[in-house]
């Protein structure tokens, strides 16, 4: 069963401008990973924070984790039309990982 | 990382029949999973591919209809079997080298069942 819920459905927005999308969870974890996955493809594994982490950024991404709202962000900066695809959070609670239902994001070249 | 192959990428079968999806990896890893994606929607674990011995499935998946074989640290197959419609779906396999470890995936299975 799905465990994260990602915020928004789906996002376009315009070439060189930041996309933020969203993910909440219902129970403790022991790290949350956003993935992407390109249209017919398999998911592509982005970063992974620890429940203990705060903070992480991976050069054009920056993934944040507030366990006290069970809640985790995922920014990417100044978008290219190649980063058009869906995104997953995935949480994992005692080895038992669970996806999302993804964000689907456009990038307008 | 690793390089995960699948076979086949992709088939249409007829109800009744059953598919064997290969999924082969180049390297040994110790977790070896079989997920479900159906049209526009998340994935959902079907079963963790356990060496040499039976699959631990998830709840709503049984062995009958979802048998997995892992032979070897880097091999798994899954049958999906007695197909009907509601088969039809993105099958991938996924691996792991601890439980700390971020999931790497093949690039799917995409089964129509007709």
């Amino acid at each position: 069963s799905q465990q994260g819920e990602e915020d928004p459905q789906a996002l376009s927005i315009q070439e060189g401008e930041n996309a933020t999308m969203n993910c909440s969870y219902k129970t403790s974890i022991n790290n949350l990973q956003w993935y992407r996955q390109n249209s017919g493809r398999g998911l592509v594994h982005l970063i992974l924070i620890r429940s203990n982490e705060r903070e992480k950024h991976s050069g054009r991404l920056r993934v944040t984790l507030d366990t006290s709202k069970k809640s985790s962000s995922l920014l990417i900066t100044a978008s290219r039309a190649a980063d058009t695809a869906s995104y997953f959070c995935a949480t994992d609670v005692n080895n038992d990982m669970r996806f999302g239902a993804g964000t689907r994001l456009t990038v307008k070249p | 990382s690793a390089v995960i192959s699948q076979k086949p990428s992709r088939d249409i079968c007829q109800r009744g029949t059953s598919l064997t999806i290969q999924c082969q990896v180049d390297s040994q890893v110790t977790m070896m999973f079989w997920y479900r994606q159906q049209p526009g929607q998340s994935l959902t674990l079907i079963a963790t591919a356990n060496q040499g011995s039976e699959a631990t499935y998830e709840s709503g998946f049984v062995i009958d209809k979802f048998p997995i074989s892992r032979p070897n640290l880097t091999f798994s197959t899954l049958t999906v079997s007695n197909m009907s419609p509601e088969d039809s779906s993105i099958y991938l396999c996924s691996v792991a080298w601890d439980s700390n470890s971020p999931l790497h995936f093949g690039n799917g299975t995409r089964l129509t069942v007709t």
